[in-house]
């Protein structure tokens, strides 16, 4: 069974830095690439960024981009997200995510972890 | 990658069909990019429910169906149930690996 656990979330003051982790199982995960999702309160999906199997293609969202950071160790079967300068904006619910590739060579998320809640407040 | 346009909102009743559309340009929902489809319940994680267009994974019910025509997907919910009720978000795929969602649509169940 495939499980995505998110950690590393909390309250953390506008300008500070936070680091989440996602813990993979029931997969390969080296053979895997992730994104992180992010959703603010009452508001839609927002995607973060991608990383590829062997952290070859790395990608963000331009709300994020030059702020956060993007890794994985494939040993440890874990994914990060360096988050640093947060901002109040950056509220918001994380999910690390699975991608699968289609039979056109295009990436789509098919599972994702529970989230963990970011809160960015003074 | 553009903004994707969805309804805010569509409601049916119990039984009826039900559709949403999910409306870009020729860069994203265009010939450029696969558009995926994900359920979310309050408080839960979001579900997928139609992948690569059209496809839809092992688990999920033949009363979702998926379809794209130009620059709009779209996502067919026959047989209405009250479990359908939800909120859904299309996603726009490129094949580098970046990703843009719609602004997504409550589904009621009157």
């Amino acid at each position: 069974e495939v499980q995505l656990v998110e950690s590393g979330g909390g309250l953390v003051q506008p300008g500070g830095s936070l680091r989440l982790s996602c813990a993979a199982s029931g997969f390969t995960f080296s053979s895997y690439s992730m994104d992180w999702v992010r959703q603010a309160p009452g508001k839609g999906l927002e995607w973060v960024s991608f990383i590829s199997g062997g952290s070859d293609y790395i990608y963000y969202a331009d709300s994020v981009k030059g702020r956060v950071t993007v890794s994985r160790d494939n040993a440890e079967k874990s994914l990060y997200l360096q988050m640093n300068s947060l901002r109040v904006e950056d509220t918001a619910v994380y999910y690390c995510a699975r991608d699968r590739t289609d039979s056109s060579g295009y990436p789509y998320i098919d599972y994702w972890g529970q989230g963990t809640l970011v809160t960015v407040s003074s | 990658q553009s903004a994707l346009t969805q309804p805010a909102s569509v409601s049916g009743s119990p039984g009826q069909s039900i559709t949403i559309s999910c409306s870009g340009t020729g860069s994203d929902v265009g010939s450029y990019s696969v558009v995926s489809w994900y359920q979310q319940h309050p408080a839960k994680a979001p579900q997928l429910m139609i992948y690569e267009d059209s496809k839809r994974p092992s688990g999920v019910s033949n009363r979702f169906s998926g379809s794209k025509s130009g620059n709009t997907a779209s996502l067919t919910i026959s047989g209405l149930q009250a479990e359908d009720e939800a909120d859904y978000y299309c996603c726009s795929c490129a094949r580098s690996g970046s990703k843009v969602f719609g602004p997504g649509t409550k589904v009621t169940v009157l």
